[in-house]
């Protein structure tokens, strides 16, 4: 069946600092990737996506490519900021009604 | 984008009580609202998936008698935990997908309903 993993955090990072946060899945056929943000105490808000090899989505700074040779779809942000810090979801899509989640990261931006 | 909306935020009960939870998709008709359940520190868990007029499909160790979800219009789910039990204590949250071709297809979440049982 379709999965997907994230690094485990929390990932603690300074204002300013480089982020990535590593998510790779196994899906049959061609899923779509998207990245989700949960603030705290708030339901999911959707980040960005990508529907097929090779797309970069990007969002607020965010970006993530979708890579069919190494099945992953990392999240990068060049400067993170105190407001940055959430827990974020990596999902896909493979033809199935809903999302398949991984686990979250959460994130800590400190000032 | 698309709004969908959750009420309420939180909520308290007491054992054995009932509680419903609702989601209104508001400015957009969602043919089909998924319920999830995210435990502390872990990735959400769908729940079920309803369509608007037909009977919720429940997942696999889900209780169907215990969470009754009910979509009685293309714009309104609700989620009923029946006879709480703190185990039952969580945070729920509901996901809207439009009309074929509407939003793209895309899924929109509520803010979610976080509830305490005593």
């Amino acid at each position: 069946g379709d999965s997907v993993t994230q690094m485990e955090g929390p990932v603690t990072l300074s204002e300013e600092a480089f982020l990535t946060i590593n998510c790779t899945y196994t899906a049959t056929g061609y899923p779509s990737l998207f990245w989700y943000v949960q603030y705290p105490g708030e339901g999911l808000q959707l980040l960005l996506k990508a529907t097929k090899a090779d797309d970069k989505g990007s969002n607020k700074g965010f970006e993530a490519t979708y890579r069919k040779e190494t099945t992953s779809f990392h999240l990068e942000k060049g400067s993170v900021q105190v407001s940055d810090s959430a827990v974020y979801f990596c999902a896909l899509h493979s033809g199935y009604s809903t999302l398949t989640f991984g686990k979250g990261t959460m994130l800590l931006v400190s000032p | 984008g698309a709004v969908v909306s959750q009420h309420p935020s939180w909520v308290i009960c007491k054992s054995g009580t009932s509680v419903k939870i609702e989601c209104r998709s508001l400015d957009f008709q969602a043919t089909t609202m998924f319920w999830y359940r995210q435990f502390p520190k872990q990735s959400l868990m769908l729940m079920a998936t309803s369509n608007e007029g037909s009977k919720a499909t429940y997942e696999q160790g889900v209780e169907k008698d215990k969470f009754l979800i009910n979509h009685a219009s293309l714009t309104l789910s609700t989620l009923t935990v029946t006879s709480a039990h703190p185990e039952d204590s969580s945070f729920y949250i509901c996901s809207a997908r439009g009309l074929a071709g509407v939003m793209g297809g895309e899924l929109f979440f509520g803010e979610g309903s976080r509830l305490t049982v005593l």
